[in-house]
């Protein structure tokens, strides 16, 4: 499968952990983007990696939050101290520097 | 206010029906304007892709830009059940790499 794969899919945790979801995009898409959708709702944007910088962050990444992109490659999001509110779909994204975005099928978090 | 709004539904429909589907938006910076379907726990996949004002066709699906109005539709023509999905409208700047912004999306059913 050469689209973009997130892992795990599914993970439930206590509040107060720490979580981290895996993102590997397309191979030679050298852009990466973190989502996140609730229900109901679209996917609101989080974070973009150009290569292994990043470039941009949504004030909805709290200080809770932190993605890394360390060689380029695969992207890692952390959550520290869960909170319900953190309960969520998180998508991975990656483009190529012209064209279109491709999503991943998300890790959907469930705080309890 | 949201930046972009989308009627959430539930939209049904007959199958053989011409669906219409819409979004407004605010900020007249954004420039290029994407459809998205999303089945029920599942990633966005990109269905039509359009740049400044006018009209695209694909196969069943017809995407048009009002940018005077600040208002996109999507036209799915003799719709299935296989359709029944959430569809997002979603739009970016042109300088913005692919930081999407997103509706809440629309959810759609056809009935067989």
């Amino acid at each position: 499968d050469t689209g973009v794969s997130q892992n795990p899919r599914h993970k439930i945790t206590k509040r107060g952990q720490n979580v981290t979801f895996r993102c590997d995009p397309i191979s030679e898409h050298n852009r990466l983007y973190w989502y996140r959708q609730t229900l109901g709702q679209g996917p609101e944007f989080l974070t973009y990696f150009q290569n292994e910088a990043q470039l941009e962050k949504s004030r909805l990444l709290s200080d809770r939050f932190s993605a890394e992109r360390p060689k380029g490659s695969f992207s890692t999001l952390e959550i520290q101290r869960t909170e319900q509110g953190d309960s969520a779909m998180y998508l991975c994204a990656s483009s190529p520097s012209v064209g279109d975005a491709f999503f991943g099928q998300g890790t959907r978090l469930t705080v309890v | 206010q949201k930046e972009v709004e989308q009627d959430p539904g539930p939209l049904s429909v007959p199958e053989g029906a011409i669906v219409s589907l819409n979004c407004t938006y605010s900020n007249s910076a954004f420039q290029y304007f994407m459809w998205y379907r999303q089945y029920s726990r599942k990633g966005p996949e990109l269905l039509m892709y359009t740049y400044s004002s006018g009209n695209k066709e694909d196969g069943r699906f017809t995407a048009q830009v009002d940018k005077s109005s600040k208002y996109i539709s999507l036209f799915i023509r003799d719709s299935q059940p296989s359709d029944s999905a959430t569809y997002l409208c979603a739009m970016r700047r042109g300088n913005a790499g692919n930081m999407l912004t997103f509706g809440g999306g629309t959810r759609l059913m056809v009935k067989p």
